[in-house]
């Protein structure tokens, strides 16, 4: 697991800041995803990446944006804060498709006052 | 979209009872995948079931996958408290993604 990692793991700011969510992988898989986890809806997909320069919305995209200019990066942005983005974001990789194990990084707190 | 159903969202267990989660689909699936996830930790991978009707046992929990693979079960025989943690199934999609259920949460109570 140590091969995912993300950063920062705790980070408090203020609504309308900016916040970006580092995520880097060691394993040059081709699929990395962002999930946020909230209490009563599960793991819920925000963005994926097929491949470098190729992204995708998930199931709650708004407010967020990625990038993938390298393989093994894959920040999301929270352009302008909102309480409501208040979460614990994942960051996760794969080498394929759904047949695949998907491994998960640590977790980022983020917390928007 | 595609949407994969877990039940119950929430169970709490006396510590040697037995636990049972359920996945539903409407739609049939190409695999499905196990993820336990510990208080305060992230997911992580637990099995892989691909076959229709295919049974998988790690030591006390036994996966299924059911003969149409619309569904599929976690059984715990014999719960104990280093079993504590959410449990998600996530469904191999038509479109090659991976759909995962909300997770039941598990408590034991020793």
């Amino acid at each position: 697991d140590a091969g995912i990692t993300q950063s920062p793991r705790y980070k408090i700011t203020e609504t309308g800041r900016q916040v970006t969510l580092m995520c880097h992988q060691t394993w040059s898989h081709s699929y990395m995803f962002w999930y946020r986890q909230d209490l009563g809806h599960g793991l819920r997909l925000i963005y994926y990446s097929a491949a470098a320069d190729i992204t995708d919305k998930g199931e709650v995209p708004d407010g967020y944006v990625v990038s993938r200019s390298k393989t093994e990066n894959f920040p999301l942005t929270l352009e302008s804060a909102t309480r409501s983005q208040t979460s614990v974001y994942f960051c996760a990789s794969t080498n394929g498709g759904s047949g695949n194990t998907i491994y998960f990084g640590e977790g980022s707190w983020l917390t928007v006052v | 979209g595609q949407q994969v159903m877990q039940i119950p969202q929430y169970q709490h267990v006396q510590e040697g009872e037995d636990f049972t989660t359920y996945c539903n689909s409407s739609t049939t699936l190409s695999n499905i995948q196990w993820y336990k996830q510990r208080p305060g930790g992230h997911p992580v991978f637990l099995i892989q079931l691909v076959k229709s009707g295919e049974v998988k046992k790690q030591k006390r929990l036994t996966f299924q996958f059911g003969e149409a693979k619309k569904n599929s079960s976690l059984h715990i025989t014999a719960t104990q408290t280093t079993d504590v943690g959410t449990y998600f199934c996530a469904g191999g999609g038509s479109q090659g993604n991976l759909i995962f259920g909300k997770g039941t949460k598990l408590s034991v109570k020793p």
